[in-house]
C-alpha cells in the first residue's frame, strides 16, 4: 500500500535554530501533500497545503515565513520551521495524496507520515 | 466552516462491540473516513465511505452512514486491547485538492 515516510521522527533545538522536516512518497507520486500539526491531546490542526511545483498556501494564522514549505519534486515535501520559539513545539505530520489513488484521483484517501515531534528548548 | 464533532472517550471491556460515533456539519462531504492514532505515532488509514453509500463492513469493522442526520458511526467487533487507541473521523467536501477536516478525537480504551 501507500506509504509515506516523514523524517525525523524527532528532534530538539534550541530557540533560534531552524529545523527541517522531510516527507516522502515511497511508492507513489504526491500531487498534493499536506502539513498538520498537533498539539497535546487534540486534534489535528491543517496548516498548509502544497502542490508540486507550485507555491504552498496557508491556512488563516500560519506565517509562511516561518513555515516554509518546499515540494520540488512528486515524491518530497520539505517544512522548515525558521527561528524556532518553544511555542512551536508540537507535534507535524505530513501527508501525501497521490495520483489516481483510492475511490477518485482527487478524492483518494490520504496517508500519513509518522509525524515529528519537535521540542525546542 | 466544515465542523466535525465527536465525543472524547470511550471505555469498552475486551471483547466487546465498539462504537464511535461523529456529527458533520457539510452536507457537500463527499468522502468520510476513520483514521486510528496510537500514542506518539501518525495516523493510519482504517476505512472509508463515499457519501452515497450507508454501509461498509471490511473484517471487524463496520462504518454506518446516515447521510441526512450527517451522522458516521465506526464500529468495532470483538474489541481487543491492540484497538486502544485515539479514532479520528474525517471528512473531504466536494471534487478537487482538498484537504481532511478532522473531528477532535475519540479516545477509546479497552478493559482486558
Amino acid at each position: 500500500g501507500a506509504v509515506v515516510s516523514q523524517h525525523p521522527s524527532w528532534v530538539i533545538c534550541k530557540s533560534g535554530t531552524s529545523v527541517k522536516i522531510e516527507c516522502r512518497s515511497l511508492d507513489f507520486q504526491a500531487t498534493t501533500m499536506f502539513w498538520y500539526r498537533q498539539f497535546p491531546k487534540q486534534s489535528l490542526m491543517l496548516m498548509a497545503t502544497s502542490n508540486e511545483g507550485s507555491k504552498a498556501t496557508y491556512e488563516q494564522g500560519v506565517e509562511k515565513d516561518k513555515f516554509l514549505i518546499n515540494h520540488a519534486s512528486l515524491t518530497l515535501s520539505t517544512l522548515t520551521v525558521t527561528s524556532a520559539h518553544p511555542e512551536d513545539s508540537s507535534f507535524y505530520i505530513c501527508s501525501a495524496r497521490g495520483k489516481g489513488t483510492g475511490p477518485s484521483s482527487y478524492n483518494s484517501p490520504l496517508h500519513f507520515g509518522n509525524g515529528t515531534r519537535l521540542t525546542v528548548t | 466552516g466544515e465542523d466535525v464533532e465527536q465525543s472524547l472517550f470511550l471505555s469498552v471491556r475486551e471483547g466487546d462491540s465498539s462504537v464511535i460515533n461523529c456529527t458533520y456539519t457539510d452536507s457537500s462531504s463527499t468522502y468520510l473516513y476513520w483514521y486510528k492514532q496510537e500514542p506518539g505515532a501518525g495516523l493510519q488509514l482504517l476505512t472509508y465511505i463515499f457519501s452515497n453509500m450507508d454501509m461498509k463492513q471490511d473484517q471487524r469493522l463496520t462504518v454506518l452512514l446516515n447521510k441526512k442526520d450527517k451522522h458516521l458511526s465506526l464500529r468495532i467487533a470483538d474489541t481487543q486491547t491492540g484497538d486502544s487507541a485515539i479514532y479520528f473521523c474525517a471528512e473531504s467536501a466536494g471534487m478537487g485538492r482538498r484537504a481532511l477536516t478532522f473531528g477532535s478525537g475519540t479516545r477509546l480504551q479497552v478493559q482486558p
